[in-house]
């Protein structure tokens, strides 16, 4: 099992540009999250999924999309890139309230 | 989801037990506690969760009052690899929201 996998590891956008985050797990977990890290600070909830076709919103969505075509993927999309979007992002998945598995994270810089 | 409250850091010697306090004075009745840690920037690891008894695990043990408004989470014997900061998380529903946590530094 490879559990969650984030892909890119690491990323530089420049303001403006677009881009999705990927993220996958082998599990068969229903519950997927998306959160961001900044330097110093702990972790904010983007969005998350409880199934296949939900979404709903966390702390600080603005700025960002999802979508949950099947159990396994969970992307994340960034559409006009801002500086205060630069930081860690982690995804992870759970089976409903159990023990939550995060992925390695993908280092964003917006410049 | 209740709203926690954890000291800001704390350090432990080596070898030592490491109580970790947490209160979540709002917690309701079908509210989970969870805990987390983070060692340097890697990705959050889960420790340990309950709803009213005392847990244990092989890394942990997890102490809920009786009213449930606090918490304690033991590491029996801190190692240096134990470092990290450590997240109390009290949750009812779908999501799993993170507060600032305890750094716990362990000093050899």
């Amino acid at each position: 099992n490879a559990g969650v996998t984030q892909t890119p590891k690491f990323r530089i956008l420049k303001i403006g540009q677009s881009m999705t985050l990927q993220c996958t797990q082998d599990m068969n977990h229903n519950y997927m999250y998306w959160y961001r890290q900044d330097p110093g600070m702990g972790l904010k909830l983007i969005y998350y999924s409880v199934g296949a076709g939900i979404t709903d919103k966390g702390e600080v969505p603005n700025g960002y999309n999802v979508s949950r075509s099947t159990t396994e993927d969970f992307p994340l999309r960034l559409e006009l890139a801002a500086p205060s979007q630069t930081s860690v992002y982690f995804c992870a998945s759970s089976y409903d309230r159990g023990e939550a598995f995060f992925g390695q994270g993908t280092r964003l810089t917006v410049v | 989801d209740a709203k926690t409250t954890q000291p800001t850091s704390m350090d432990c010697a080596e070898g030592r037990a490491a109580n970790l306090p947490c209160n979540h004075s709002t917690i309701s009745g079908n509210e989970y506690v969870y805990w987390y840690r983070q060692i340097h920037s890697q990705g959050p690891q889960y420790i340990i969760h309950g709803l009213k008894n005392n847990e244990t695990n092989e890394m942990a043990s997890l102490i809920i009052t009786e009213d449930r408004k606090s918490s304690t989470l033991i590491l029996p014997h801190a190692t240096l690899r134990d470092t990290a900061v450590y997240y109390c998380i009290v949750r009812g529903d779908y999501k799993l929201s993170f507060g600032a946590g305890t750094t716990v530094t362990v000093r050899a």
